[in-house]
Formats: structure tokens, C-alpha cells, sequence
């Protein structure tokens, strides 16, 4: 019963392959998003989908792409990996409020998917 | 440009005594404030937010500070326990077009509560 859910945990690959993680949230949130922590600990947002519609898109370099079939899911697909992508990844989710009601900022996580190049 | 700063990598504390975790951050135009705890191998879990017009909430024994004019705000634990010894993420959101928030994290400090 995960609230938000991604796997794989561990994934350990070679530079040049292409790679996918995937998320899911039972929550009934409508907003997911992918964060990226690196080596230095920096939390950076890369992507936030809201309805499967994209709606942040931070300088992240085309080979990741984001798909959201539908709005419990937000998968992330890296195309020719590189040493530097090697970091913790996070997905998380949210609800957005209409007009009237304040939209914080609270997001929920998963509990991350630690990704290493060799 | 980091716009959210913890300058604090890491705090020791005695248990029961106060735990006063800082951060600054450069953007004016956040609107919210917020703290995520992270225990190891865990996602960020929030903890306490505070809007950009107040300048005080409490929950239980977390109390969030924000002094706007300072650009600064600091999470206050009192008292502090072995069960709080974590990674402590300051985090701010700023409104992004559609009505969206975005929020951006600082580096996060450990904290280590000493039985």
C-alpha cells in the first residue's frame, strides 16, 4: 500500500545503454514530478506533469524523457547513459488546488531509485 | 544559482535540548515555506510549511520561524529526540505559470541527536 512507489530501487548499467524507472502513486494526486539528487546532495526538480500534461521542464538534457500515461503514472527513460547521470532519483506527487485554496508546495516521495553508470 | 542555502552541513544536539536548523534563500517571489525530513535509504518525508505572510507556525514540538525581511527562516525542535536524527531539507515554492508550484530544496543538513 505505497503511497508512491518506483522501481527499480537499484539499477546499475553501462555508459551508452538506455535505461527507464518507473512511478506510480495511489495517492488520487493529479501532479507528479522527477527530481534528481547527485553526489553533492542538491534535490533538483527536472520534470513535473500535471494531468499527463507536462508543465515544468527544467535544462535537463533531451536524452531524458518523461512519459505520463496516464496521472498516477510518470516514467522517466534515459537514452545514452553517461557517467553523470549517475545520482538518486526521485519521483514525487502532489494535488493542485483550484483557485481559492493554496498549493503549498507539500510533495510526497518515493522512496528514490539510485542509479550507477560504470 | 543556488537560491535556497543551508550553511549548516551537519548539527549534534543532546537529547531533549533544542535543535535549531537554518536557511536562507534568495528569491523573493516564494510564497511558501517548507521542511522535509529524509531518513537513509527514504524519500523525503514534509514535516512543516509556513506562508511567506506569517512569521511563526508550531506543530507539536516543530516550530518554523520565517523572517522575511531577513530573507532567512529556521526550523526549531524542542525537545529534540534520538528519533529525529536525520537529513533536514529547507525547501521553497514559487508560483510557475498555470497557478503550479515549483519547489526548490536546499542541500540539507544532518542532524544527529545524542542520547
Amino acid at each position: 500500500d505505497t503511497a508512491v512507489s518506483q522501481t527499480p530501487k537499484y539499477l546499475v548499467t553501462q555508459m551508452g545503454n538506455d535505461k527507464s524507472i518507473k512511478c506510480e502513486q495511489n495517492l488520487g494526486h493529479d501532479t507528479m514530478y522527477w527530481y534528481k539528487q547527485d553526489s553533492k546532495k542538491f534535490l533538483k526538480i527536472m520534470f513535473s506533469y500535471n494531468n499527463k500534461e507536462l508543465i515544468i521542464n527544467e535544462t535537463v538534457p533531451n536524452r531524458f524523457s518523461p512519459k505520463s500515461p496516464d496521472k498516477a503514472h510518470l516514467n522517466l527513460h534515459i537514452n545514452s547513459l553517461e557517467l553523470g547521470d549517475s545520482a538518486v532519483y526521485f519521483c514525487a506527487s502532489s494535488q493542485f488546488r483550484l483557485a481559492g485554496f493554496a498549493n503549498t508546495g507539500e510533495l510526497f516521495f518515493g522512496e528514490g531509485s539510485r542509479l550507477t553508470v560504470l | 544559482d543556488q537560491q535556497v542555502k543551508q550553511n549548516s552541513p551537519s548539527l549534534s544536539v543532546q537529547e531533549g535540548r533544542i535543535s535549531i536548523l537554518n536557511c536562507d534563500y534568495t528569491n523573493s517571489m516564494f510564497d511558501y515555506f517548507l521542511w522535509y525530513k529524509k531518513y537513509p535509504a527514504e524519500g523525503p518525508t514534509f514535516l512543516i510549511s509556513i506562508s511567506s505572510i506569517k512569521d511563526k507556525n508550531e506543530d507539536g514540538r516543530f516550530t518554523v520561524f520565517l523572517n522575511k525581511s531577513a530573507k532567512h527562516l529556521s526550523l526549531h525542535i524542542v525537545p529534540s529526540q534520538p528519533g529525529d536524527s536525520a537529513v533536514y531539507f529547507c525547501a521553497a515554492s514559487a508560483r510557475v505559470s498555470g497557478g503550479y508550484q515549483k519547489v526548490t530544496f536546499g542541500i540539507g543538513t544532518k542532524l544527529q541527536v545524542i542520547p
